[in-house]
């Protein structure tokens, strides 16, 4: 089992350029998040899906878009990157249905904007 | 979903137990408390999680107080690798899971 994965690990964007941060799960879970973190704070939820072919807004939204067409994944996309979405990007998934159960991280992207 | 209060940091020294205290006074009774922790801004690694019944498992304790307003994390032998911002976060079935994460406890763990 590889978990969850992210990919890539580093990236450094333009002003205005785009890319899709992507993430894949290997444990067959419905549910996948997205969170961004800034330095010295906690994570804050940029967008989720309970199940494929269903997303829904977080926290923190704007700027960003996602898809999920598989169950497998869920990727990101960052629009006409701005500084403020420089930030360390981190996937996570868990099963569904009961809270008794934990999230699975992925590694993290660490993106900058200049 | 509750919100958790944690202290902003700690230090324990190596080999001793390290109590990392949690206070979520307005949990409800659905909302299960979860730790996780995070290494050197890696991504976060879960612990361990509760109801009401204090649990362990072969990272931690948890013990949590009867009126589940509060909790507290123990590592009962802390190693240099368990330096780290630990964070304590109630959570139940609804609200699709989202969980809120506050600033957590840096706990650095000392020679």
């Amino acid at each position: 089992n590889a978990g969850v994965t992210q990919t890539p690990k580093f990236r450094i964007l333009k002003i205005g350029q785009s890319m899709t941060l992507q993430c894949t799960q290997d444990m067959n879970h419905n549910y996948m998040y997205w969170y961004r973190q800034d330095p010295g704070m906690g994570l804050k939820l940029i967008y989720y899906s309970v199940g494929a072919g269903i997303t829904d807004k977080g926290e923190v939204p704007n700027g960003y878009n996602v898809s999920r067409s598989t169950t497998e994944d869920f990727p990101l996309r960052l629009e006409l990157a701005a500084p403020s979405q420089t930030s360390v990007y981190f996937c996570a998934s868990m099963t569904g249905g009961n809270a008794n159960t934990e999230a699975f991280f992925g590694q993290g992207t660490r993106l900058t904007v200049v | 979903d509750a919100k958790t209060t944690q202290p902003p940091s700690m230090d324990c020294a190596e080999g001793r137990a390290a109590n990392l205290p949690c206070n979520h006074s307005t949990i409800s009774g659905n909302e299960y408390v979860y730790w996780y922790r995070q290494i050197h801004s890696q991504g976060p690694q879960y612990i361990i999680h509760g109801l009401k019944n204090n649990e362990t498992n072969e990272m931690a304790s948890l013990i949590i107080t009867e009126d589940r307003k509060s909790s507290t994390l123990i590592l009962p032998h802390a190693t240099l690798r368990d330096t780290a911002v630990y964070y304590c976060i109630a959570c139940n079935a609804g609200n699709n899971r989202k969980l809120i994460w506050g600033l957590g406890t840096s706990l650095a763990v000392n020679p």
